[in-house]
């Protein structure tokens, strides 16, 4: 079955470590997206891809790095400068460009700082 | 950029009757409105989504509307059960030729439905 995958599902970060979040999906689909979720806040654009090494920042960028190398692919990396990273992140992706059907998410992975 | 307001943010039914969501939308450019179901500890799912070209659309139990005039779109669940219980997003984006969708989401309404 298609589908996005996100890894892990919970992850615990020490003050000033970086971390990277994995999401991997077989949909085939160009766009991928990384949000934010906080209680009371709906989800918050970090960073988007619309096609291979390529990417955008999105609302709240800062603190935060992507790649995307492969078209399946799109890990998001906590740096220490993000200076409140607890939160649940979810990962999406979209067949892109006009023809929008949507997005598919994953399951999120939970971030708590320890 | 885009501003999508939603309301309630929390809202209960006994099981069985209807509730509705509403969620207003602030450029008038927007053209694409999904709405998603999110569970407990998942990720959020689609469950039905309007274009601009469209004033209603229903499948099963699920309606939307959309009043571009007023900017809000709404969901509607009829005979509400309690696997209906989770949080529900609304969502608007803007296409722009050549470029991917982005959707700009609502807070969030946690629905409990009251057996």
């Amino acid at each position: 079955d298609g589908g996005i995958t996100q890894s892990p599902k919970y992850l615990f970060r020490k003050e000033g470590q970086n971390v990277t979040l994995s999401c991997e999906q077989n949909l085939n689909h160009d766009a991928m997206y990384w949000y934010r979720q906080d209680p009371g806040q709906g989800l918050r654009l970090i960073y988007y891809s619309q096609i291979v090494n390529d990417f955008q920042k999105g609302d709240i960028a800062e603190g935060y790095s992507v790649s995307r190398e492969k078209k399946e692919s799109f890990p998001l990396t906590v740096t220490s400068a993000q200076k409140n990273p607890t939160a649940f992140y979810l990962c999406a992706s979209s067949i892109g460009r006009d023809r929008s059907y949507g997005y598919t998410f994953g399951s999120g992975t939970r971030l708590t700082v320890v | 950029g885009e501003n999508v307001e939603q309301h309630p943010s929390t809202l209960s039914v006994q099981e069985g009757d209807s509730a509705v969501i509403k969620c207003t939308y602030s450029d008038s450019a927007s053209n694409y409105f999904p709405w998603y179901k999110q569970e407990l500890g998942k990720g959020p799912q689609l469950i039905i989504d309007i274009r601009s070209n469209v004033g209603e659309k229903k499948d099963q139990r699920i309606a939307v509307t959309l009043n571009k005039t007023a900017k809000h779109f709404s969901l509607h669940i009829t005979e509400t059960q309690p696997e209906d219980s989770a949080v529900y997003f609304c969502a608007a984006s803007i296409a722009s030729s050549g470029s991917a969708r982005q959707l700009t989401f609502g807070s969030g309404t946690q629905l409990t439905v009251l057996p």
